[in-house]
């Protein structure tokens, strides 16, 4: 099955900063990237999202990128602020199914005002 | 629109024991899921469905059964609760669409329910 990994666990930043998190994967089958983000007590919801014939993908402070010959894809967050404190999850899709997610161990990120 | 909703919010069992986790999704989305999430590992998918009446394994799906009877309803059954059960369980509802970037598949989340087996 998909084996997805993610680091770091945690990452601590200085606000303004930026924060980078990479995820590798091992189903060459797999074609949608997409990352949740999850705040304490609250359920994971999609931030972005990457499909394999796009390199990159950018939204305002947001931008992932993907690498699909070396298997793995990175979340940039540039100018961050203490919202964006959370646990952020990278997801493969289970082969080209992407109904079927295959989560990374998550990366809780802290932003210090 | 009420979104995905799960219920309970907090349940305790003891080992041995069976129980239902009802979660229901009032969108019209075609899949259905049901994940785990544990400490340090992430969200784990337990089963899915594509449609009424069609459901199938994900990655942990030993001790857990479902059904999809309705669009609506993807109820998730424990058999006899083990320990190792203890978890976080969300549901989540998703459909497939077309935007400027591509295919995508928004999986929204229901708010949880917090299981401890004793």
């Amino acid at each position: 099955g998909e084996n997805v990994e993610q680091h770091p666990s945690t990452l601590s930043v200085q606000e303004g900063d930026s924060a980078v998190i990479k995820c590798t994967y091992s189903d060459s089958a797999s074609n949608y990237f997409p990352w949740y983000k999850q705040e304490l007590g609250k359920r994971p919801q999609l931030i972005i999202d990457i499909r394999s014939n796009v390199g990159e993908k950018k939204d305002q402070r947001i931008a992932v990128t993907l690498n699909k010959t070396a298997k793995h894809f990175s979340l940039h967050i540039t100018e961050t602020q203490p919202e964006d404190s959370a646990v952020y999850f990278c997801a493969a899709s289970i082969g080209r199914d992407d109904y079927k997610l295959s989560f990374g161990a998550g990366t809780t990120v802290t932003v210090r005002a | 629109n009420a979104g995905v909703t799960q219920t309970p919010k907090f349940q305790v069992l003891k080992t041995g024991q069976s129980m239902t986790l009802q979660c229901a999704q009032d969108m019209n989305h075609e899949y259905m899921s049901w994940y785990r999430q544990d400490p340090g590992m992430g969200l784990r998918l337990i089963h899915y469905s594509v449609g009424a009446g069609i459901t199938d394994q994900g990655e942990v799906p030993n001790g857990y059964n479902v059904s999809r009877s309705t669009t609506e309803d993807f109820p998730l059954r424990l058999l006899s609760a083990a320990p190792s059960q203890t978890s976080v369980y969300f549901c989540a509802s998703s459909y497939s669409y077309t935007s400027r970037g591509g295919r995508r598949n928004e999986q929204y989340f229901g708010p949880g329910t917090r299981l401890t087996v004793t």
